[in-house]
Order: structure tokens, then sequence, then C-alpha cells
């Protein structure tokens, strides 16, 4: 079946540092990725969907120029946590579609957990 | 408007014994429902899905589901708890229009006991 990966998987950094995070498809050509946030014992929750050679649409509270999405190619899309803060320590998922649209052709990588001191 | 609601946030079940994972919704519409379960360390995998189709959804792994539009529930069922449950249980309501808009609950931890 169809693959994503997250790298990487966890990340600790200092409070006004950036962080990346990539996503990649393995297998398959995404033209849309999604990323979304999990606050413990808390829903996921959509940040944003970036497709392929355009600018990324972000839900409505989060801060573009915090989370900067890019997805350069098909198969990978990267999302930077700017001037990270110990509120931005969280999971962070992405998943990738293929196909048509509907969530059940997303599929989810394995998530980075980010903490920020 | 959508939500979702997964009663239980913890559920622990012998091995063999039956498993019942809660999820109620709410929609101004007829929704899409779903079920994802999360491995540690591996992304959410589509279980089994609801989509205007027959009510009782037949999935993976031996899982199902009945969409009751009455009681506005999607609980997940399945008749023996193998030791490889053991993961995180996502249940998500979707919209079907032209922009998909998809709620998440808060995730049900099935905890299978040998």
């Amino acid at each position: 079946g169809a693959v994503v990966s997250q790298h990487p998987s966890r990340v600790i950094c200092k409070s006004g540092t950036s962080v990346k995070i990539e996503c990649r498809s393995l297998d398959f050509q995404a033209t849309t990725m999604f990323w979304y946030r999990q606050f413990p014992k808390k829903s996921l929750m959509l940040m944003a969907t970036s497709n392929e050679g355009s600018k990324a649409t972000y839900e409505q509270g989060v801060e573009k120029d915090k989370f900067l999405i890019n997805h350069a190619s098909l198969t990978l899309s990267t999302l930077t946590v700017t001037s990270a803060h110990p509120e931005d320590s969280s999971f962070y998922i992405c998943s990738a579609r293929q196909g048509l649209a509907g969530i059940e052709t997303q599929y989810f990588g394995p998530g980075t957990r980010l903490l920020v001191l | 408007a959508q939500s979702v609601t997964q009663l239980d946030s913890h559920v622990s079940v012998s091995e063999g014994t039956p498993v019942l994972l809660r999820c109620n919704y709410s929609s101004s519409y007829s929704p899409s429902l779903f079920w994802y379960v999360q491995h540690p360390n591996k992304g959410l995998q589509l279980l089994l899905k609801y989509t205007s189709a027959a009510t009782l959804v037949k999935g993976i792994n031996g899982f199902e589901a009945e969409f009751k539009k009455s009681e506005t529930s999607f609980h997940l069922t399945k008749p023996s708890a193998h030791m490889s449950d053991a993961a995180e249980y996502f249940c998500v309501v979707s919209n079907t229009g032209g922009y998909q808009k998809v709620t998440f609950g808060t995730g049900t931890k099935l905890q299978v006991i040998p």
C-alpha cells in the first residue's frame, strides 16, 4: 500500500530556533498533502493543505508566517516551525492524498514529536 | 457544523473477548464516517468507512461498525480481540461537499490483556 514517511520522528530544540519537518510519499505522487497537529488527549487538527507548486491553504487560526509549508515536488512537503516556542510543542502528522478528494484517499505519516525547551 | 465524540479515552479488554469502541457524531448534513487505527510509531490506517451505502460496514482485521442515524452513532466492534489490536482508534466525520471538512475524534486507546 501507499507509504508516507516523516523525518525526523522526534526533535528537541531550544526556544527561538526553527525546525523543519519533512513529509514524503514513498511510492506514489501526491498533488496534495495535509499537515495536522495533535495535542495530548485531543483530536487531530488540520493546520493546512499543501498543493504542489502553489501556496498552502491555512486553516483559521493557524499562523502562516509561523508554520511555513513548502510543497516543492510531488513527493515532498515540508513544515518549518519558525522561532519555535514551548507552546509549539506537539505531535505533527502529515498525510498525502493519492487520487481523488476524500479522506479515505489520504495516507498518513507516523508523525513527528516536537519538544521546544 | 459537525463534531465527533469518542466516549471512552481508554478501553481495556481481555484477549478473545468482544471489543466495543463508541463514537457519536453530529452533522448538519449526511456525513461520511470513518474509523482509523494508529499503532505506535505508525501512521493512521483506514479501518473502514461509511458513505451512505449499507449501514453495517465491514472493515479490515475483523472490525465492523454500524451507522445508526437515529442514535447519531457509529460504534466500532470486533467479536474477539487479538493482542495485535492494541492501538489508538480514531472516529472521523467528514462532509461530502465540494470543500471537504474533516473532524477527528479525540481517540480511544485500546488495551488488550493476555
